[in-house]
């Protein structure tokens, strides 16, 4: 079984803040998403990252896979209060059916005004 | 464009009661479906999946199933609901392709009384 270990779980910082949040597994993903959700609601893609080492930016987050495609991390400057949420990562199995995306537990993150 | 619906939006149900959740897909054929569940606003874990009407893949034992009559419909089912059935229900779908983005419904908030 594919484990994604997500780091902080609990997130709360002021609003301008930077903050970065983690992704690591020991297995290798044919590629990794990641996802924002709002409460009562499904959550929603905001990267897919595929290449190992690659970086996407998407305004002020950023996303980086690791070289080895076992690990991410989201980077968000000046955080605003509309970047609350809770955080997913989920990777696509490496090899055979890519059918299945296991997600991490997630980061939950609240911006204070 | 594609939309997916799932219902009913809440639900709360005896133990020992049967279930039936429904999702629906429009705008896209032969898509990949999923069932998830999400405990306490947190990780997603995979319940079901499927690629294909009548073929469904289950990941963890336990007290529901699902079913796939048509190409964008699925049912996650129970005869039986315990307490440890509670939770944050979702459908999703995605493209038969490597890399695709899950797309989630609304949600099913399940409460097992």
């Amino acid at each position: 079984t594919q484990l994604l270990e997500q780091s902080p779980q609990f997130l709360s910082i002021q609003e301008g803040e930077n903050l970065t949040v983690y992704c690591n597994s020991s297995s290798v993903f044919s590629s990794l998403q990641w996802y924002r959700q709002e409460p009562g609601e499904g959550p929603v893609l905001l990267v897919t990252v595929v290449t190992g080492g690659e970086v996407k930016k998407l305004k002020r987050l950023t996303f980086q896979f690791g070289d080895a495609r076992k690990d991410s991390s989201l980077h968000i400057t000046a955080a605003q209060p509309g970047d609350t949420g809770l955080y997913l990562c989920a990777g696509a199995s490496s090899g055979g059916s890519n059918y299945k995306l296991t997600f991490g537990k997630g980061t939950l993150l609240t911006v204070n005004p | 464009s594609q939309t997916i619906h799932q219902w009913p939006a809440t639900l709360v149900q005896p133990v020992g009661s049967p279930l039936s959740l429904e999702c629906t897909v429009e705008g896209t054929s032969n898509p990949n479906l999923y069932w998830y569940r999400q405990a306490a606003g947190r990780g997603l874990q995979l319940l079901f999946y499927s690629v294909g009407i009548g073929q469904i893949s289950s990941e963890v034992p336990q007290n529901l199933s699902a079913s796939r009559p048509q190409d964008r419909q699925f049912i996650l089912s129970s005869k039986k609901l315990l307490l440890s059935d509670s939770g944050f229900y979702l459908c999703a779908w995605r493209y038969g392709r490597l890399f695709g983005e899950l797309f989630f419904g609304e949600g099913s908030r399940l409460t097992v009384l």
